[in-house]
């Protein structure tokens, strides 16, 4: 079945405590996101991969950093997390920038809490 | 500025009737992408729509359908015959084609529209 998997799908942690969200599409699909969700705010991009090695900030990187070493995986990498990032976060992915005739293909979304 | 407007935070409607759910959006691109999200209860984002600026042709699928008019910058979504199933919140989201190392793939979305559908 062609999906974005997200993982975990909940998580509570500490504040400082370094974290990783992977995100894996099995679809070959070039370009990857991520999006956080929160009440009032909506949907906003975080970072963004036009294809392997090839990454770059959206509208909220800060707190965040990400790699995309292999086509497939988009792991977000919170190195001290902090309570402003609790948050719903969505995993994307698409065959192209654009969004292709599919649209882009979201994950489960990970519900993060940071006490 | 890229903008998405969804004007209607809440729709309550009683299954079997027909609800439209409305979206202006701005842009100065003249090449631009428009979408639809489904985000049941259970918090997935289920796409269901993406249409380019230069095709302007209404869309139907099954019990949906979209409204798209450049002249007024609206990109309208219909459910006829609405069921319960149909109770999710509703994303309308705009993606510009800046062109060049300006595009992004940047989703820029309305703040939704909660739909009720009740039996």
């Amino acid at each position: 079945e062609a999906q974005v998997t997200q993982n975990p799908r909940y998580l509570i942690t500490v504040t400082g405590k370094k974290l990783t969200v992977t995100c894996s599409q099995n679809m070959n699909h070039e370009y990857m996101s991520w999006y956080r969700q929160d009440p009032g705010l909506g949907l906003r991009q975080i970072y963004y991969s036009m294809n392997v090695e090839v990454t770059d900030k959206g509208d909220v990187p800060e707190g965040y950093k990400v790699s995309r070493k292999e086509k497939r995986n988009f792991p977000l990498i919170l190195e001290s997390p902090s309570p402003n990032q609790t948050s719903l976060y969505f995993c994307a992915s698409s065959l192209v920038w654009s969004g292709s005739g599919y649209g882009y293909t979201f994950g489960s979304g990970t519900r993060l809490t940071v006490v | 500025a890229q903008k998405v407007t969804q004007a209607q935070t809440e729709i309550s409607v009683v299954e079997k009737e027909d609800v439209t759910l409305d979206c202006v959006y701005e842009t100065r691109d003249t090449t631009y992408y428009l979408f639809w999200y489904k985000q049941p209860p259970s918090g997935e984002l289920v796409f269901l729509i993406r249409r380019n600026s230069f095709d302007e042709q209404n869309e139907i699928s099954g019990r949906y359908s979209w409204n798209f008019q450049k002249s007024t910058s609206s990109f309208n979504f219909t459910i006829t015959a609405s069921q319960v199933v149909d109770s999710a919140v509703y994303f309308c989201a705009l993606l510009s084609a800046a062109g060049g190392s300006g595009n992004t793939g940047k989703l820029i979305f309305g703040q939704g529209t909660t739909l009720q559908v009740k039996p």
